[in-house]
């Protein structure tokens, strides 16, 4: 069975920095995809930014990139020169190719901007 | 021109009731889903339909009944609400031909609160 980790229930961020949302996941499976949703406020659930585990270059999606570390397991997300609009929680997620519908969820991070 | 799109987006109702949420997408999607969140913000799926054929049902209890009339379509009927039940649910679609990604993209959210 698949299990995805995100560490950090909550972040802080200066705005205009950049920050790092850790997440860690475990699967058996050989061939998988990887994304990352935000939930602002407002409750919507909006994709962010996928990464496919046979894809050799990190994903870059404007302000987002995915850190994805193989071998380690891992597929953080960047969000550079953070923004107001950038409070929120966020939530990594896996899936299995071979298997579209069974798309799992880590706990997600709140993540807070300062100005 | 929403994509996904739920209602009602407030439920509130008493103990014991039956209630139905509904949900469409036009997105020509033939995979729809429903999640639960709680309180905690945990995410979990619960149905998954493909071409109007149930492909997951994790352990929900018999009480929720999801039923597809058509491809763009997947209500959720929820029967002897329980206290329990309180959270937000969450509808999602996805093509399952998108291979590898099958991004899922997510409709507003019902808050149901059971009194």
């Amino acid at each position: 069975a698949q299990k995805i980790t995100q560490t950090q229930p909550g972040m802080f961020v200066q705005e205009k920095e950049a920050v790092t949302l850790d997440c860690t996941y475990d699967t058996s499976d050989q061939s998988y995809g990887l994304f990352w949703y935000k939930q602002p406020s407002s409750g919507e659930m909006i994709f962010l930014i996928y990464q496919g585990s046979y894809d050799e270059q990190n994903a870059t999606e404007g302000r987002y990139s995915l850190n994805f570390q193989k071998a380690r397991k891992s597929a953080n997300l960047v969000i550079s020169a953070s923004q107001l609009g950038d409070s929120a929680m966020y939530f990594c997620a896996m899936r299995p190719t071979y298997n579209n519908n069974d798309m799992r969820f880590g706990a997600g991070t709140r993540l807070t901007v300062k100005p | 021109d929403t994509a996904v799109s739920q209602t009602p987006k407030y439920l509130v109702t008493q103990m014991g009731n039956d209630k139905s949420i509904k949900c469409e997408q036009n997105l020509g999607h033939d995979t729809m889903y429903w999640y639960k969140q709680d309180s905690k913000k945990f995410l979990k799926i619960m149905f998954s339909y493909n071409n109007k054929e149930l492909i997951i049902n994790e352990t929900v209890p018999n009480r929720f009944s999801p039923k597809s009339p058509d491809k763009a379509h997947l209500n959720l009927h929820i029967n002897s609400l329980e206290l329990g039940d309180s959270a937000v649910y969450f509808c999602a679609s996805s093509q399952s031909w998108d291979r590898p990604k099958g991004t899922q993209y997510f409709g507003p959210g019902t808050r149901l609160l059971v009194l």
